[in-house]
């Protein structure tokens, strides 16, 4: 079983819907999480982080249940520039080692 | 914000050669660099972690005297692929962790990434 998984899409949507991706992770042990935008031949970008408590950063809202060991990523009113691959990531440990283990990310196309 | 570079960019290089590719905190310090490489459509997938001034540690199924990573000082880690050949062709990336202090915790900041092909 992968340690981070996500629905690969692709998922297309017109501008201005609101699109969800899910992510589960397999390591209960796992200390931080987080959700990073991949562009096309691009580094990723970390968009945000991820909560126990919910956390919101305009359009985009990520949530986090431990007890499920499910991640998620709202995006409100979709624009074109929103289209990437978002990654979903988890940190293993607790501070220290910091290695980030990724999912394959899901594919967003916004379209007019 | 925090920059990272990596040199080359893109790489194409004859099957067997080594390639040495650079990554490169601009304006912070990093005793921790980590080493990604990403194959078409996959995760990214970690390679190493690479500690200044001591011995990389390597992934397990990443073979260490194929992909040499080099520390020698806080702000430059290398990787080279020796003898490289086609299967070696991938996207390669960078990320630093800058010291405590000089960033939010637990931030990794990522290069831009070295395209490698070999043909």
């Amino acid at each position: 079983r992968k340690e981070v998984e996500q629905d690969p899409g692709p998922f297309n949507v017109p501008e201005g819907a609101t699109v969800a991706f899910n992510c589960t992770y397999s390591n209960s042990a796992s200390q931080s999480f987080f959700w990073y935008r991949q562009d096309c031949r691009k580094e990723p970008k970390l968009l945000m982080s991820v909560y126990s408590s919910g956390n919101e950063d305009g359009r985009f809202t990520a949530q986090l249940n431990r007890a499920s060991q499910y991640i998620s990523l709202l995006i409100r009113d979709s624009k074109l520039s929103d289209s990437a691959t978002y990654l979903c990531v988890v940190t293993p440990l607790p501070g220290g080692y910091n290695k980030l283990i990724f999912g394959a990310g899901t594919r967003l196309a916004v379209h007019p | 914000g925090a920059v990272v570079s990596q040199h080359p960019s893109r790489v194409i290089c004859k099957s067997g050669t080594s390639v040495k590719i650079e990554c490169r905190s601009l304006d912070f310090q990093a005793t921790t660099m980590f080493w990604y490489r990403q194959f078409p459509k996959k995760s990214l997938m970690l390679m190493a972690t690479s500690n200044e001034g001591s011995k990389a540690t390597y992934e397990q199924g990443v073979e260490k005297d194929k992909f040499l990573i080099n520390h020698a000082s806080l702000t430059l880690s290398t990787l080279t692929v020796t003898s490289a050949h086609p299967e070696d062709s991938s996207f390669y990336i960078c990320s630093s962790l800058p010291l405590a202090g000089e960033g939010p915790r637990e931030t990794q900041y990522f290069g831009p990434g070295t395209r490698l092909l070999v043909l």
